[in-house]
């Protein structure tokens, strides 16, 4: 099984449309959690951290549940800009290792 | 707004040379990391630094791969000898400290190419 894994997509939405990404962990000792942002052929960066609660930052919420391994990222109103590969990355342990998710490619268009 | 550079931004080079790619992390971060991305492939971690000395180190990162920070700026990564499947692109991130949640920043990468 797939350290971090992820649908690769593509989706393919309309402006103004909710897309929802979902991603699995196999390690339950996984200690925090991220959704990172690449743009093509670029640095990944940190859209947000994810946490138990459930957090939003504007049109992005995302979610954990522990039980399940399971983060989802949900982003409402979506715009042009909002294309990108939208990578799940799990923390294991306190040397800052990141494992990344092969990525989930979101194409919005007009 | 502080940034992670690094150069050059594009290496090629032949089988069996050495190269070194630079990195300068931001200033008061202590935590550095080197990853690698294949063309298609997701992110794969290398290896961790911090207080002069590797933390953690993945199975990619042999005997073929040292990291050293020379002086109080840079933080390089070093290919012994290179082969083809090095062809990567390499990412350097640092962080203030290595916990949780910590956000790491990435710099732009440097693409290797090795013919």
């Amino acid at each position: 099984r797939k350290e971090v894994e992820q649908d690769p997509g593509p989706f393919n939405v309309p402006e103004g449309a909710t897309v929802a990404f979902n991603c699995t962990y196999s390690n339950s000792a996984s200690q925090s959690f991220f959704w990172y942002r690449q743009d093509c052929r670029k640095e990944p960066k940190l859209l947000m951290s994810v946490y138990s609660s459930g957090n939003e930052d504007g049109r992005f919420t995302a979610q954990l549940n522990r039980a399940s391994q399971y983060i989802s990222l949900l982003i409402r109103d979506s715009k042009l800009s909002d294309s990108a590969t939208y990578l799940c990355v799990v923390n294991t342990g306190n040397t800052g290792k990141l494992i990344f998710g092969q990525g989930t490619t979101l194409q919005v268009k007009p | 707004e502080p940034e992670v550079t690094q150069t050059p931004s594009h290496q090629v080079t032949q089988m069996g040379q050495e190269v070194i790619l630079r990195c300068v992390p931001i200033s008061n971060h202590l935590y550095f990391y080197w990853y690698r991305q294949i063309l298609g492939q997701k992110v794969e971690f290398l290896v961790s630094f911090y207080n002069n000395e590797i933390s953690e180190k993945s199975e990619i990162f042999d005997d073929q791969f040292s990291v050293e920070r020379p002086d109080g700026s840079n933080f390089t990564l070093k290919i012994r000898s290179t082969k083809l499947e090095d062809s990567a692109m390499y990412f350097c991130a640092s962080s203030e400290v290595g916990a949780n949640y910590n956000e790491q920043f990435f710099g732009p990468g440097t693409r290797l190419t090795v013919l």
